[in-house]
């Protein structure tokens, strides 16, 4: 069974550029999340998509956005890209269980740096 | 919304030496589970834990949540240079998985 792929593996932007990171979920998987973990700190929750649509997002700005895709694949959206923005892009994917967040898989991430 | 804080942040242990690392709510939790990321890889799911007091065991982990379910810890008896890497705690329900900023593990052989 394929895991989480995520893609690109690193990319490399500048200062008031986009970036888009594409993620793939396991199959059979509804639910897609979206965190950032910078050098040296923790897993900060993103986004969470279930079923094509956004369920909850975390204490990010505007410019952080992404969408579900019929196929459960997932993409996120980092417009007008600042020097803080520069992390390691974690995606994850779970069943979605009645009443619980099941177990996550996450991908290898996409390394964003902006420079 | 919920959080979690896990003491310490960082642990330096001597190989063979035992290792714990606390996650603490001031909240009761529905349930909480543990992941584990080595050193330039993913987070990886260790266990989840769900009932009040619940006690579980893989190999030299042993996972404990609280009576009230506001904490939870890992212990690792007798470290290996393979432990090393930062151990999460997550709050765990019906909404997306809150990660407490981890715990990190050196081992030093």
């Amino acid at each position: 069974e394929a895991g989480v792929t995520q893609s690109p593996t690193h990319l490399i932007k500048t200062r008031g550029q986009q970036a888009t990171l594409r993620c793939s979920p396991i199959s059979g998987h509804t639910s897609v999340y979206w965190y950032q973990q910078a050098l040296g700190l923790g897993l900060q929750f993103l986004l969470w998509y279930d079923e094509g649509e956004e369920r909850n997002r975390g204490n990010f700005p505007p410019r952080f956005s992404g969408r579900q895709f019929p196929n459960y694949s997932s993409e996120l959206n980092v417009n007008a890209l600042e020097l803080e923005d520069s992390a390691l892009y974690l995606c994850a994917s779970s069943r979605r269980l009645a009443g619980n967040t099941g177990e996550l898989f996450f991908g290898e991430g996409s390394r964003l740096t902006v420079l | 919304g919920q959080q979690v804080m896990q003491i310490p942040q960082y642990q330096h242990v001597q190989e063979g030496e035992d290792f714990t690392t606390y996650c603490n709510s001031s909240t009761t939790l529905s349930n909480i589970q543990w992941y584990k990321q080595r050193p330039g890889g993913h987070p990886v799911f260790l266990i989840q834990l769900v009932k009040s007091g619940e006690v579980k065991k893989q190999k030299r982990l042993t996972f404990q949540f609280g009576e009230a379910k506001k904490n939870s810890s890992l212990h690792i008896t007798a470290t290996q240079t393979t432990d090393v890497g930062t151990y999460f705690c997550t709050l765990s329900g019906n909404t997306p998985l809150v990660f407490g900023k981890g715990t990190r593990l050196s081992v030093i052989a």
